[in-house]
């Protein structure tokens, strides 16, 4: 069954901290996978896309990681600001242009 | 550029009604797609649209359908309404119908059905 899992479900760090979460994934066939950050009450804003042969793709603070081999994409975020705090959604496209999505993880940034 | 409009914002509805919501996509954009988000499931794919013509479609029940016109809008319908069609409505435009283009959110609209 096409699935992503994300972990944690739920994060608070401090400002100023850095954050890594994490996306694992079963979609087969793979086509790109998508980072997308949701703030309460509006629409994801899309941050990485990201195919099979690409490993690293930064978006100013955001750092994104995939290891097709094992399916593991890593979101890291860097010197973390209160307007970090949002839902952190991952997501698949694979075969026949489906999105698989993953349930998120919610981050807050506490001052 | 105005970015993904989508009407109403927010909308209560009875059980065994039907709505309709509307998504106005981001200038020049041909590719309209809609998902719904809930707590428990998260966003799931409802179905997509290029230049008229259906290219995808989700696991959802026939109570749920959409169109979209020549000049890119796009309608989502929904009939019989039931209790746990109380979600957040997401519509996403793209450039073109291309695997790596970004999907452009709008806000959503917050259907409420009582």
């Amino acid at each position: 069954k096409n699935q992503v899992e994300q972990s944690p479900q739920s994060l608070i760090i401090l400002e100023g901290k850095n954050c890594t979460l994490q996306c694992n994934y079963t979609v087969s066939p793979f086509s790109n996978l998508r980072w997308y950050k949701q703030d309460t009450g509006r629409g994801p804003v899309s941050l990485t896309i990201m195919t099979f042969s690409e490993n690293t793709k930064s978006n100013g603070r955001y750092t994104a990681t995939l290891d097709a081999d094992t399916k593991q994409s890593s979101l890291h975020i860097t010197a973390s600001q209160l307007s970090d705090s949002a839902s952190y959604i991952c997501v698949v496209r694979g075969g026949f242009q489906k999105l698989v999505f993953g349930t998120g993880t919610r981050l807050l940034v506490s001052p | 550029k105005a970015g993904v409009t989508q009407t109403p914002r927010y909308l209560i509805k009875t059980r065994g009604q039907q709505v309709t919501l509307s998504c106005s996509p981001i200038s020049g954009h041909r590719s309209v797609s809609w998902y719904q988000q809930t707590p428990g499931q998260g966003l799931q794919f409802l179905f997509e649209y290029f230049s008229e013509t259906q290219r995808n479609k989700g696991n959802f029940p026939g109570r749920f359908s959409g169109r979209q016109f020549s000049n890119s809008r796009s309608e989502m319908n929904v009939s019989t309404l039931e209790l746990g069609d109380s979600a957040l409505y997401l519509c996403a435009s793209s450039l073109r119908d291309r695997d790596r283009e970004p999907l452009h959110f709008g806000n959503g609209t917050r259907l409420t059905v009582t």
